[in-house]
């Protein structure tokens, strides 16, 4: 199916460890970006790309790591969980266009214990 | 700055009543406007969007969107609201004038506004 695609869809962390979130979208699109989403907070720009070997930094980056070895995914890396990494992650692509919407994943809740 | 508002945090309606959800913007240039509603444990799901024109802007499931300069505000409408359209919308906002590099394509969020639609 079309689309971005988000893995996993849950992940329970200890503090200290790390993982990769993984974002793939099938429609060519430019720009990706990672959300995290927190009660009362809305979503809040984590990293973003314009486009291949392209990244940069959004509102709340520390923490995480990105790249964008390929137009097709964006992988979101945490180096060393902490609790407040705690969240809903959405990774989410458009063209590379602001007249464009974005398509927005399913998301990854993630819990840091 | 970019920035989006979202004065309420919640909004209460009965079925069949019209409802309206707010949102004002601020960017540095002129906007481009979102809609987006997320139900829940989903994604966001893109509503409609206000780029140029008529400055009432028609999405999907029956909403609607006024796009208002002056007062700086794009707040989404429904005449008949749904017990199906309870969830959680956000506004979101562009800059149009952004380039390669800086903001393009970014995206400002606002807070988000529960809607509860009682039967």
């Amino acid at each position: 199916n079309a689309g971005v695609t988000q893995t996993p869809k849950f992940q329970v962390l200890k503090t200290g460890q790390s993982m990769t979130l993984q974002c793939a979208q099938d429609m060519n699109h430019e720009y990706m970006s990672w959300y995290r989403q927190d009660p009362g907070m809305g979503l809040r720009l984590i990293h973003y790309s314009v486009g291949a070997g392209i990244t940069d930094q959004g509102e709340v980056p520390n923490g995480y790591n990105v790249s964008r070895s390929t137009t097709e995914d964006f992988p979101l890396r945490l180096l060393s969980a902490a609790p407040s990494q705690t969240s809903v992650y959405f990774c989410a692509s458009s063209y590379t266009s602001n007249r464009d919407s974005a398509i927005f994943g399913a998301g990854t809740r993630l819990s840091v214990l | 700055a970019q920035s989006v508002a979202q004065p309420e945090d919640q909004v209460n309606v009965a079925e069949g009543n019209p409802l309206t959800v707010k949102c004002t913007y601020s960017v540095s240039g002129n906007p481009y406007l979102f809609w987006y509603v997320q139900y829940p444990n989903r994604g966001l799901q893109f509503l409609l969007k206000y780029i140029t024109g008529d400055n009432l802007v028609k999405g999907s499931y029956g909403f609607e969107a006024e796009f208002n300069k002056s007062q700086t505000s794009f707040h989404l409408k429904k005449p008949s609201a749904l017990v199906s359209d309870s969830a959680l919308y956000f506004c979101a906002v562009r800059d149009k004038g952004a380039h390669r590099g800086s903001t393009l394509g970014r995206l400002y969020f606002g807070r988000g506004t529960q809607l509860t639609v009682w039967p």
